[in-house]
């Protein structure tokens, strides 16, 4: 099915662990995006890459790292997790040609125990 | 700098109409939209509006755009309990491809 998935749905880590949030579009859209969601600051930007192997930081990419080999994958690692990382992470996907904005993966809710 | 603000929460009776503000702050705005987020999952988009227009109606939503205010809003009418969720306004401007999401209007529906 087309779409944009995103896995693990939920993840439970222990601090100084690395985990790899994984997220696959089938559209072929040029750019993505990694969010993070916390209550009291909406939508923060991570990370996001324009095209494949083009990648570049948004507002909070401290202690996450991101590549995209292929157009279709765009995992983000937490290289050593850290309670404050405790989120829910969104992935997005788009193509700037069109008008109809973003689209949005389920999420990942990680837990930093 | 480019900046978009929402209040964050609305309450509504069942029936009424809800009216959800967004104001952003860089009048090279291309395309604005309204994205909703139901408890547990991702945004969903449900319009968008092109800069050069002032109305667009979908059904139960009208969105309103006062580009010289650069305020947007959103109003569903005859709001039912299914429409109890965040919603975020969201602004692309002309020299990015990056949209910038306000911090969401959480709505609540009371009977």
């Amino acid at each position: 099915d087309a779409g944009i998935t995103q896995s693990p749905r939920y993840k439970i880590t222990e601090t100084g662990r690395q985990v790899t949030l994984m997220c696959h579009q089938t559209w072929s859209h040029s750019y993505m995006f990694w969010y993070r969601q916390d209550l009291g600051h909406g939508l923060r930007l991570i990370y996001y890459s324009a095209a494949a192997d083009i990648t570049d930081k948004g507002e909070v990419p401290d202690g996450y790292v991101v590549s995209r080999s292929k157009t279709e994958n765009f995992p983000l690692t937490l290289e050593s997790a850290t309670r404050s990382q405790t989120s829910v992470y969104f992935c997005a996907s788009s193509d700037p040609g069109q008008p109809d904005g973003y689209t949005f993966g389920s999420g990942t809710r990680l837990t930093v125990v | 700098g480019e900046d978009v603000e929402q209040s964050l929460f609305l309450s509504v009776r069942e029936g009424d109409s809800s009216v959800i503000n967004c104001t952003y702050t860089d009048s090279s705005s291309t395309y604005l939209y309204w994205y909703k987020q139901e408890p547990g999952a991702g945004l969903q988009l449900l319009t968008y509006i092109f800069s050069n227009m002032d109305m667009k109606q979908d059904q139960r939503l009208t969105v309103l755009l006062n580009k010289k205010d650069k305020h947007l809003s959103l109003r569903i009418a005859d709001t039912q309990t299914g429409d109890s969720a965040i919603y975020f306004c969201a602004v692309r401007y002309s020299s990015a491809s990056k949209i910038i999401f306000g911090s969401g209007t959480r709505l609540s529906i009371r009977p």
